[in-house]
Order: C-alpha cells, then sequence, then structure tokens
C-alpha cells in the first residue's frame, strides 16, 4: 500500500536552531509532494510544493524542501526557526495513480522554545 | 482566494444519532475531499469526488457516506454515528486535472464528539 513516513513525531528547538524534518513516500513512479503546516487553532496551510523541475523548492516562511528520487524522500528544512513556527507538520504525496487524493505521513508537532 | 467553508466548527452529538457535515467551496473545484485527523494518524481520507453525483471510497469509507448534488456542496454523512467517529473532520477542494496545479485547499475543520 502507498504510504508516507515522517519519522520524527514530536521535535523540540530553540530559536535560531535549524530544522530538518524527514519525509519518505513509499512508490516509486511519478509523485506530487506537498509540505502543509497546521498552526494551533488554524487550518492547513501549504508551506510548498513539488510538480517536477528543480528537486529543491522554496516555499513560504523561509521553508524550503528538497526531493531526492534515489531516496523516496522529501525533506523540509529552515536554517533558523522562529518562536511562530510552533505547529504541526504533514508530509503529503499525490501518487499518479489517478486518484489525485492526498496520502498524508502521520505528522511532526514542532515545539520552538523562545 | 480559495475559501472551503464547513458548517460547524464543533459538533457534538449522541451514539446512533445521523450526523451530516457539511463542505462548500466557493472557486468553482472539481474535485472535493473529505479526510478525518487523529493524532498520531495524520490525515486519512474517507471518500471523494470528482464531479457532482460522483463519489469514491477513499482508505476509511466504512461508517461514513457522501452526497454531492452540486458542484459547490459535498456533504459528509454518519448514518448512525458511534463513539470511534469522534474526530477532526477536514474538507478540502482542487482543481480537476489538467487544470492548475493539485494542490488541495482545507477548510477549518469540524471537530465532531460523539458520546
Amino acid at each position: 500500500a502507498q504510504s508516507v513516513s515522517q519519522h520524527n513525531h514530536h521535535v523540540i528547538l530553540s530559536e535560531a536552531a535549524s530544522l530538518e524534518l524527514g519525509c519518505n513516500y513509499s512508490y516509486g513512479g511519478t509523485v506530487n509532494l506537498f509540505w502543509y503546516v497546521q498552526y494551533p487553532g488554524q487550518h492547513l496551510q501549504l508551506l510548498l510544493k513539488y510538480f517536477s523541475g528543480d528537486p529543491l523548492v522554496k516555499g513560504i516562511k523561509g521553508f524550503e524542501a528538497e526531493f531526492i528520487k534515489s531516496k523516496f524522500s522529501f525533506n523540509l528544512r529552515k536554517p533558523s526557526v522562529q518562536w511562530s513556527d510552533t505547529a504541526e507538520y504533514f508530509c503529503a504525496v499525490i501518487y499518479n495513480t489517478g486518484r489525485r487524493a492526498l496520502t498524508f505521513g502521520s505528522g511532526t508537532r514542532l515545539q520552538v522554545q523562545p | 482566494d480559495v475559501k472551503v467553508t464547513q458548517s460547524s466548527r464543533y459538533l457534538v452529538k449522541r451514539t446512533g444519532e445521523k450526523v451530516f457535515l457539511e463542505c462548500v467551496q466557493d472557486m468553482d473545484h472539481e474535485n472535493m475531499f473529505w479526510y478525518r485527523q487523529d493524532p498520531g494518524l495524520g490525515l486519512r481520507l474517507i471518500y471523494f469526488s470528482y464531479d457532482v453525483k460522483m463519489k469514491e471510497k477513499g482508505d476509511i469509507p466504512e461508517g461514513y457516506s457522501v452526497s454531492r448534488e452540486k458542484k459547490e456542496r459535498f456533504s459528509l454523512i454518519l448514518e448512525s454515528a458511534s463513539t470511534n467517529q469522534t474526530s477532526m473532520y477536514l474538507c478540502a477542494s482542487s482543481w480537476g486535472g489538467g487544470k492548475g496545479s493539485n494542490e488541495q485547499f482545507f477548510g477549518p475543520g469540524t471537530r465532531l464528539t460523539v458520546l
């Protein structure tokens, strides 16, 4: 079955620390890749997406992600986190099976301490 | 701006009740989706629809049904609510294939508690 794995369930960082959240997917074909963020009490928002082209994708609020096809990975990075980045982060994949629905990872709760 | 609205933010129902969750989008999107979000499990797909009167089962359809009578509206129905359906329910929509990207836009969610 197609799946998405997020290995870090809960991450605690101090402000200005660097962030990397792991995401691996299971399918070997063409995929569309996404990172969504959910701030406390708010709805899911798109951080960034990858469809094709440059495997290094830049998103909003200084986030970026790198697609490494050989590793089936799409890790999220930010060089210097802020307290306002405290949120839950979800990696999601659309597998090119025509279903068009997202398959989500289990999420990573990021807590940034001031 | 795409707007996806859900009829209630919080809902409390009793076991056995029939529950309707409504979702409306204002961007003429073809695709609409219902997910449920549970801690440690992420979001799981319940049902989706590519067009009016069309529906497809997702990964966890048991105990749910859907209705799409108009393009902008997608309803999730719990025929007989049970306590294990206590969850956050999220609606999303996106453009159809070949039109724009596959990015999905989410509503604010309905937190349903079944007692």
